[in-house]
């Protein structure tokens, strides 16, 4: 069963920074690109950032370029989405879910991480 | 950047009937790039529909995705309580992999 769990949302100030984590399980982690998808409160869904298996493609939504870095460690079967700069805006359920092999729709997701953005 | 435009923004509907959901995209996003998903209160989204036609697995037959280019519909043959829920186009040809803004299937 393929299991999806994130981490590391919580209340930040503006400007600030926040890690998320994903540990992922239950599949071959390195045949599947990774993604992060967000949803802020009572809106739709946006999609943020992608990294393919070997990390050789990563993708960002104009949004939050230059601001947020993705990464994944194939060692530890895990994701990250390293948040700088951090505005109201990104308030939002952030999902990690697994992409389809060398494609984009998503497959699996998580159960989201809350981040909300505040002084 | 590839804007999504779905429509009826709501459809209220009866359960047994059929519902017929639009996503229309500003460029061509190639016949197979565009899936569609379902979301309930709550909950995260689910992968219905990948390929423009393609059901994910364990998805019931009575969802359908068609279409190609810049128009797509899913269709829901007979609408059963558990598909009361907002649905969502995303197409992933181009970055940014966008979603549309929503369908929301509600009880008439």
């Amino acid at each position: 069963e393929v299991q999806l769990v994130e981490s590391g949302g919580g209340l930040v100030k503006p400007g600030g920074s926040l890690r998320l984590s994903c540990a992922a399980s239950g599949f071959t982690f390195t045949t599947y690109s990774l993604n992060w998808v967000r949803q802020a409160p009572g809106k739709g869904l946006e999609w943020v950032s992608s990294i393919s298996g070997s990390s050789g493609y990563i993708f960002y939504a104009d949004s939050v370029k230059g601001r947020f870095t993705i990464s994944r460690d194939n060692a530890k079967n895990s994701l990250h989405l390293q948040m700088n700069s951090l505005r109201g805006e990104d308030t939002a359920v952030y999902y990690c879910a697994r992409g389809g092999s060398g494609n984009v729709y998503l497959i699996d997701w998580g159960q989201g991480t809350l981040v909300t953005v505040s002084s | 950047e590839i804007v999504l435009t779905q429509s009826p923004g709501t459809l209220s509907l009866s359960p047994g009937e059929r519902a017929t959901l639009s996503c229309r995209a500003s460029q061509n996003v190639g016949s197979t790039y565009l899936a569609w998903y379902q979301q309930k209160p709550g909950q995260a989204p689910r992968l219905l529909i990948y390929g423009a036609s393609s059901r994910a697995t364990g998805i019931p037959d009575r969802f359908s995705g068609s279409g190609s280019g810049t128009d797509f519909t899913l269709a829901i043959s007979r609408l059963e309580p558990e598909d009361f829920a907002v649905y969502y186009c995303q197409q992933y040809g181009n970055s940014p992999f966008t979603f549309g803004p929503g369908t929301k299937v509600d009880i008439k």
